[in-house]
């Protein structure tokens, strides 16, 4: 059964609406997730990592006050997308496990479609 | 800079057996894991290396060289639902997880 659950599956909204997205896991705790972005045809794009009880850890070139990242348990992690916009529109996929320094396979959520109008 | 090579596609027949092949050179190496991943739909594991040989698991197998930087899926006896996209993704020296491209395998019967 499904490790990481992830909510919503898809969302569709007009431009300029914020949209938030859960990420839970349901098995485990998990001290870091990760935030991924993939666009049509291309490979994931890691966005953030999410660290319980602290700041996320942004990657270049990805805006932290357009993605908002709060990790505030052990088992649940949300991105806002703020003022969503057209070019927003992509598929979120969060993943948890995979401790930093331990060799354990990431656990994917379902990931969530995203299509702003 | 950090890089992994993949084919974008390849076509195999029902029944079949293809190698789907992933070369890197990144910044160190602390393991590599290979994901399936069907349209629409999340990655989901399917194996890791981090020692030279291969790994058998049913009909899928993995194999690395360290000293090539070079890895390959292997799938035997494919089925229609092995259609998808293969993704490579090498561990770096600062545990960080570097994707390849994916690989979209296409099943004809």
């Amino acid at each position: 059964g499904a490790v990481v659950s992830q909510h919503p599956s898809r969302v569709i909204c007009k431009s300029g609406t914020s949209v938030k997205i859960e990420c839970r896991s349901l098995d485990f705790q998990a001290t870091t997730m990760f935030w991924y972005r993939q666009f049509p045809k291309q490979s994931l794009m890691l966005m953030a990592t999410s660290n319980e009880g602290s700041k996320a850890t942004y990657e270049q070139g990805v805006e932290k006050d357009k993605f908002l990242i709060n990790h505030a348990s052990l088992t649940l992690s949300t991105l806002t997308v703020t003022s969503a916009h057209p070019e927003d529109s992509s598929f979120y996929i969060c993943s948890a496990g995979g401790a930093d320094r331990a060799f354990q396979p990431q656990h994917f959520g379902d990931g969530t479609r995203l299509s702003i109008l | 800079g950090q890089n992994i090579d993949q084919p974008t596609e390849m076509t195999a027949t029902e029944g079949a057996i293809v190698q789907i092949n992933c070369t890197y050179q990144t910044s160190g190496f602390n393991g590599l894991f290979w994901y399936q991943q069907h349209a629409g739909e999340a990655p989901t594991f399917l194996s890791y290396n981090v020692l030279d040989g291969l790994e058998e698991k049913g009909r899928f197998s993995s194999f690395l060289s360290r000293s090539k930087g070079y890895s390959y899926l292997l799938l035997k006896e494919l089925q229609m639902k092995d259609s998808a996209s293969y993704l490579c993704a090498v561990v770096d020296s600062n545990y960080q997880l570097i994707w390849g491209a994916g690989t979209k395998l296409i099943i004809k019967p």
